[in-house]
C-alpha cells in the first residue's frame, strides 16, 4: 500500500511554545490529507481536512487559530500547534487519501506524532 | 445521527478464528473500511468493502451487508501479533470516515 510519513515521531515541548508536525505522502500525490487526534484509549477524532492549495476545513470545536494547517504541495501537509498547553498533549496522526482509478479512495495513515507539553 | 457499534473487547485463542461484528448508521454510504491499530501506533489499512459480500485477503476477510448496515471482519489462524484494536469505519456521503472506539482483540496462547 501507499506510504505516509510523519515527522517528528515524538516531541516534548514547554508550555507556550509552538510545534510543527509534517505529514508526507511518499509514493503518491495526495490532494486531501486529514489530521486526527487520539487520546489514550479513545477513538480517533478528526480535527481537520486539508486540501492542497486551499484552506483547511476544521471540525466543530477545533480552533483553527491554534491548530494551523498548511497543505502547500501534493505531498506535504503541516500541522502547527501554536502556544501549546499540557491539555494539547496527545497522539496526532495524519492520513492521506490515495485516489484509486476513480473509485472511493483509501486513507493511509502516517505513524503518528506523540506530543507532550510540559 | 451517525453511529458505529462494535464490541468493546474480545478474547480468542492463538490458531483459532474470530469474527468482529460492526453495525453502523451513516448519512449516506460510500463503502466501509477496516483498520488495525496496535497500541501506541497509527491505524493500518486492512480492507475496503463497497458492495455486498465477502472480500478475502489472506488470513483476513471482510463482509458487508448494506441493507442491514452490517459488516464483519473475520480473522483466521490467529497469531499473537493480531492482538490489537480493530476499527470499523464507514464512509458517509461526504466521503468522511466515521470512527467508533474499535474492538480490542486479545489473543491468548
Amino acid at each position: 500500500g501507499a506510504v505516509v510519513s510523519q515527522h517528528p515521531s515524538w516531541v516534548i515541548c514547554k508550555s507556550g511554545t509552538s510545534v510543527k508536525i509534517e505529514c508526507r505522502s511518499l509514493d503518491f500525490q495526495a490532494t486531501t490529507m486529514f489530521w486526527y487526534r487520539q487520546f489514550p484509549k479513545q477513538s480517533l477524532m478528526l480535527m481537520a481536512t486539508s486540501n492542497e492549495g486551499s484552506k483547511a476545513t476544521y471540525e466543530q470545536g477545533v480552533e483553527k487559530d491554534k491548530f494551523l494547517i498548511n497543505h502547500a504541495s501534493l505531498t506535504l501537509s503541516t500541522l502547527t500547534v501554536t502556544s501549546a498547553h499540557p491539555e494539547d498533549s496527545s497522539f496526532y496522526i495524519c492520513s492521506a487519501r490515495e485516489i484509486q482509478g476513480g473509485e472511493t479512495d483509501t486513507q493511509y495513515f502516517g505513524p503518528g506524532t506523540r506530543l507532550t507539553v510540559l | 445521527g451517525q453511529n458505529i457499534d462494535q464490541p468493546t473487547e474480545m478474547t480468542a485463542t492463538e490458531g483459532a478464528i474470530v469474527q468482529i461484528n460492526c453495525t453502523y448508521q451513516t448519512s449516506g454510504f460510500n463503502g466501509l473500511f477496516w483498520y488495525q491499530q496496535h497500541a501506541g501506533e497509527a491505524p493500518t489499512f486492512l480492507s475496503y468493502n463497497v458492495l455486498d459480500g465477502l472480500e478475502e485477503k489472506g488470513r483476513f476477510s471482510s463482509f458487508l451487508s448494506r441493507s442491514k448496515g452490517y459488516s464483519y471482519l473475520l480473522l483466521k489462524e490467529l497469531q499473537m501479533k493480531d492482538s490489537a484494536s480493530y476499527l470499523c469505519a464507514p464512509m458517509d456521503s461526504n466521503y468522511q470516515l466515521i470512527w467508533g472506539a474499535g474492538t480490542k482483540l486479545i489473543i491468548k496462547p
